[in-house]
């Protein structure tokens, strides 16, 4: 199947730093990622639509100023969590639309904010 | 608004007894419909999808579910688990004119030896 990489597969930084996290398409052209957010032993929490060329579409609550979204190519899109503080300490996951319709997943992020 | 609900948050079974997962959502149209695993480490991956057709649905390591569509259900189902099943089950609903997908809260399945 198609294989979506993100990295880095974890990151600590301190309070008030940003961080960006990537997510391939490692053998395929992705128009459209989603980027989730995963809290611990709770549900995936769907936080934008990535579009290739266009600005990200936010789910009602995800601040888009404090998530930067970016998708330049086919192949990329990036969050950036801005001013990160201890409540965005959090695993995000990536997904990618695959040709025939099927999503799939990166190997998540960890972010932990001290 | 769609949303998933899957009632059994965590379940422990011993290995070869059989294995129900349930899953209902709710949308008001058309849907597509998924089942995600999860193992330890590991990023989700795909068990099985139902689309139109045939209602019972076969995936993959002997998992299939069926849709009813009377009941908004689409559960999970494996006459006998073994160990390596231990994981985090996912349901998850697409409505037919959005490539959003929406998640379950999860099912973390335990199989003991």
């Amino acid at each position: 199947g198609a294989v979506v990489s993100q990295h880095p597969s974890r990151v600590i930084c301190k309070s008030g730093t940003s961080v960006k996290i990537e997510c391939r398409s490692l053998d395929f052209q992705a128009t459209t990622m989603f980027w989730y957010r995963q809290f611990p032993k709770q549900s995936l929490m769907l936080m934008a639509t990535s579009n290739e060329g266009s600005k990200a579409t936010y789910e009602q609550g995800v601040e888009k100023d404090k998530f930067l979204i970016n998708h330049a190519s086919l192949t990329l899109s990036t969050l950036t969590v801005t001013s990160a503080h201890p409540e965005d300490s959090s695993f995000y996951i990536c997904s990618a639309i695959y040709d025939t319709g099927e999503l799939f997943f990166g190997e998540g992020s960890r972010l932990t904010v001290l | 608004a769609q949303s998933v609900s899957q009632h059994n948050h965590h379940v422990i079974l011993s290995e070869a007894a059989s294995l129900e997962l349930g899953c209902n959502y709710s949308y008001g149209g058309t849907v597509n419909l998924f089942w995600y695993v999860q193992y330890p480490g590991q990023h989700l991956q795909l068990l099985l999808k139902y689309f139109s057709g045939d209602p019972l649905v076969k995936g993959i390591k002997g998992f299939e579910a069926e849709f009813i569509k009377s009941k908004f259900s689409f559960n999970l189902r494996k006459p006998s688990v073994q160990w390596s099943d231990t994981a985090e089950y996912f349901c998850a609903v697409r409505g037919y004119n959005t490539d959003k997908l929406i998640f379950g809260t999860g099912t973390r399945l335990q199989v003991f030896p």
